[in-house]
């Protein structure tokens, strides 16, 4: 299996665009995690799917982050508009469950917001 | 409020040593917790996981321990080389709460 494989690596685009991070999670997996990775913040889980459907999203930090699963195979982290404090590695990991399983994470996508 | 700290940022021993990395947390009752390696522009990966019930893991140079009594738990890698260079975090499941990382110990084994 390939792992957890995210697009785009690095991004860097304007203050106010929309930015769309994509993630194919590995197959099997029923479980998938988004996570934001900051100097000062460390790794923090935005999101979580259990089954395409979305469980836990308390860590999302506001109404301009949102994420998608429409299938098993694939899912986004949409930030609208995006401002200079969203700059951050965003994973995408997944695990066959919750608990006591490891979490594959994917390389993150190197997002900064100028 | 539930917290995870691990002992330092950085720490810096000579190959061949004991490195022995620090995750201490509170207000949890963890049922389990994992130990992952990240590389610069990398990914984390899973290293090790033990349970509450298990005071003591191995896997090749190594350990994990785990104190509830405690709550700590102590990451050993022994016989230390350059390649073990890297950030290990620590990460927590409750069952009172999600998955918790720690902020990571940033090692460096110099030659």
């Amino acid at each position: 299996d390939a792992g957890v494989i995210q697009s785009p690596r690095h991004e860097v685009t304007e203050m106010g665009q929309e930015v769309t991070l994509r993630c194919k999670p590995i197959s099997g997996h029923d479980y998938l995690f988004w996570y934001r990775q900051t100097m000062m913040r460390g790794l923090e889980l935005l999101i979580y799917f259990n089954n395409n459907v979305p469980i836990d999203d308390s860590g999302m930090p506001e109404d301009r982050f949102s994420a998608k699963m429409p299938n098993a195979s694939f899912s986004t982290l949409k930030i609208q508009p995006s401002e200079p404090r969203d700059s951050a590695v965003y994973f995408c990991a997944s695990s066959i469950s919750y608990t006591g399983n490891t979490i594959y994470f994917g390389e993150g996508s190197w997002l900064t917001v100028v | 409020s539930q917290k995870i700290e691990q002992n330092s940022e950085a720490l810096n021993i000579q190959e061949g040593k004991t490195a022995t990395l620090t995750c201490n947390y509170t207000n949890y009752s963890p049922a389990y917790l994992q130990w992952y390696r990240q590389d610069p522009g990398r990914g984390p990966v899973f290293l090790l996981l033990i349970r509450e019930n298990e005071k003591e893991k191995r896997k090749e140079r190594l350990k994990v321990t785990f104190d509830t009594t405690l709550k700590q738990s102590l990451f050993h890698i022994t016989a230390s080389q350059p390649a073990d260079s890297a950030t290990y975090l620590c990460a927590l499941y409750s069952s009172a709460s999600k998955i918790i990382f720690g902020s990571g110990t940033r090692l460096s084994i110099r030659p």
